[in-house]
């Protein structure tokens, strides 16, 4: 079975600094997984994702997130925040192989980020 | 660009009614999913399809029903609406295994649902 898990309900962060948003996960096979960031009365849209290849990985808005395999782990970062970025972020992932593969991705329960100015 | 429009976008039912959200896209997609949003329960999956004719349960598929008769749609209904239904309700559309584009879903901009 896949899972996701965000520990962090709420993160707060001053305008300027940086920001880093905990998502960590457990599959059976190897993980593709998924950040993406819903606005108000929005619904959600796509920031990145990591398939393969290099373990840190570039998307929208200058985000990144670094995938490390031995903890499990795809937190999302940005360098310096904007009071713009404040938005609900969610992870998700999808287990790739080994009995519990799945084609459906399974989302956290989502992580809201404030950029205070 | 229309991307997937989901109608309507705010209903108010009465326990008991019934109803039905509709879901379209068009960006060609195999695979499609409702999703309901619910505070401190994230995303959670109701029904899903992985092609035209085909439906499957997810998550929380208990008073839901669901039906793709053809690939730009997705149906999702409410024979018997109770207030534990009040939510907001998410489609979204992605393309089927072996695309380049498979696993990233696109998203309505959300149904939200009160059952009084």
């Amino acid at each position: 079975a896949q899972s996701v898990a965000q520990p962090e309900d709420q993160v707060n962060v001053a305008e300027g600094n940086p920001l880093t948003v905990k998502c960590t996960y457990s599959v059976s096979g190897n993980p593709y997984l998924f950040w993406y960031v819903q606005y108000p009365n929005r619904g959600l849209q796509f920031l990145l994702k990591y398939i393969t290849g290099d373990n840190l990985v570039k998307g929208s808005y200058g985000f990144e997130a670094e995938f490390n395999k031995s903890q499990t782990s795809f937190h999302l970062k940005k360098p310096s925040a904007l009071v713009s970025d404040s938005a609900l972020y969610f992870c998700a992932v999808r287990d790739t192989g080994g009995t519990g593969g799945s084609y459906i991705p399974t989302f956290g329960r989502g992580t809201s980020l404030i950029v205070h100015p | 660009n229309a991307g997937v429009t989901q109608t309507p976008k705010f209903r108010v039912l009465k326990t008991g009614q019934s109803m039905t959200l509709l879901c379209a896209q068009d960006m060609n997609h195999e695979y499609m999913y409702w999703y309901r949003q619910d505070p401190g329960m994230g995303l959670r999956l109701i029904h899903y399809s992985v092609g035209e004719g085909t439906t499957a349960k997810g998550e929380v598929p208990d008073g839901y029903n669901v039906s793709r008769l053809k690939k730009q749609n997705f149906l999702l209904g409410l024979e018997s609406a109770a207030p534990s239904q009040t939510s907001v309700y998410f489609c979204a559309s992605s393309h089927g295994q072996g695309s380049s584009g498979a696993n990233v879903l696109t998203f309505g901009a959300g149904s939200r649902l009160t059952v009084l």
